[in-house]
């Protein structure tokens, strides 16, 4: 059974950084490309950020390019997130996702994991 | 990247069909997949690609895709269905992902 559990989340400052991780179980980690998914509160998912299975290739929303950035444990099966210099719209529940084919992205999300809270005020 | 649309609220009566749509020119390249979402839960995956159901979820639940558009077809609405409804599929570049702006379905 897929298992995507998400720490690090919390209360931040503008400005300053946050790392987010995921710990994945129940599945061949190092198989599927990975992605970070965001809802702010009371509003639609908007996709932040994927990883490729291997680690190589990510690829990252305009609004946190250069500011955000995904990467992977396939050793300890940790998908995780910097984020840095944090904006007041940054503040979401962020989703660990497991893409749906091995070895590709296909962009179907068949697993999430539970959420992260991450609040940005002063 | 490209944007995908859809109504922001749809309601229909308890047992009948309802029919969620979401339109944008990422969908004439790849497939729209649909994610269920009732409050303070992660998004559920609900179809898939053409006309693909992960197990578990009732055939009540069918995605389909024509030109620009696609759409979730709900048949026999039932009162669990209440929830917010969200499309995805890869943008025109095939390298990001784009989400709608989600559907509150509202059973009567």
């Amino acid at each position: 059974q897929v298992q995507l559990v998400e720490s690090g989340g919390g209360v931040v400052q503008p400005g300053r950084s946050l790392r987010l991780s995921c710990s994945a179980s129940g599945f061949s980690f190092s198989s599927y490309a990975m992605h970070w998914v965001r809802q702010a509160p009371g509003m639609g998912l908007e996709w932040v950020a994927l990883i490729s299975y291997d680690g190589i290739n990510s690829y990252y929303a305009d609004s946190v390019k250069g500011r955000f950035t995904i990467s992977r444990d396939n050793s300890q099966n940790i998908l995780s997130l910097h984020m840095n210099n944090i904006r007041p719209e940054d503040t979401a529940v962020y989703y660990c996702v497991k893409d749906q084919r091995p070895l590709m992205f296909g962009g179907v999300l068949p697993d999430w994991g539970q959420g992260s809270l991450v609040t940005v005020s002063s | 990247s490209s944007e995908l649309t859809q109504d922001p609220a749809v309601s229909v009566a308890l047992g009948q069909t309802v029919r969620i749509t979401c339109q944008g020119d990422s969908v004439r390249k790849y497939y729209a997949n649909w994610y269920q979402q009732k409050p303070g839960q992660a998004p559920i995956l609900v179809s898939y690609g053409q006309k693909s159901r992960p197990s578990g979820i009732p055939d009540r639940f069918s995605g389909s895709n024509s030109g620009n558009t696609a759409s979730l077809t709900i048949t026999g609405v039932q009162a669990e269905d209440e929830a917010d409804y969200y499309c995805n599929s890869r943008d025109s570049s095939g390298n990001h992902l784009v989400f709608g702006g989600g559907t509150k379905l509202t059973v009567l």
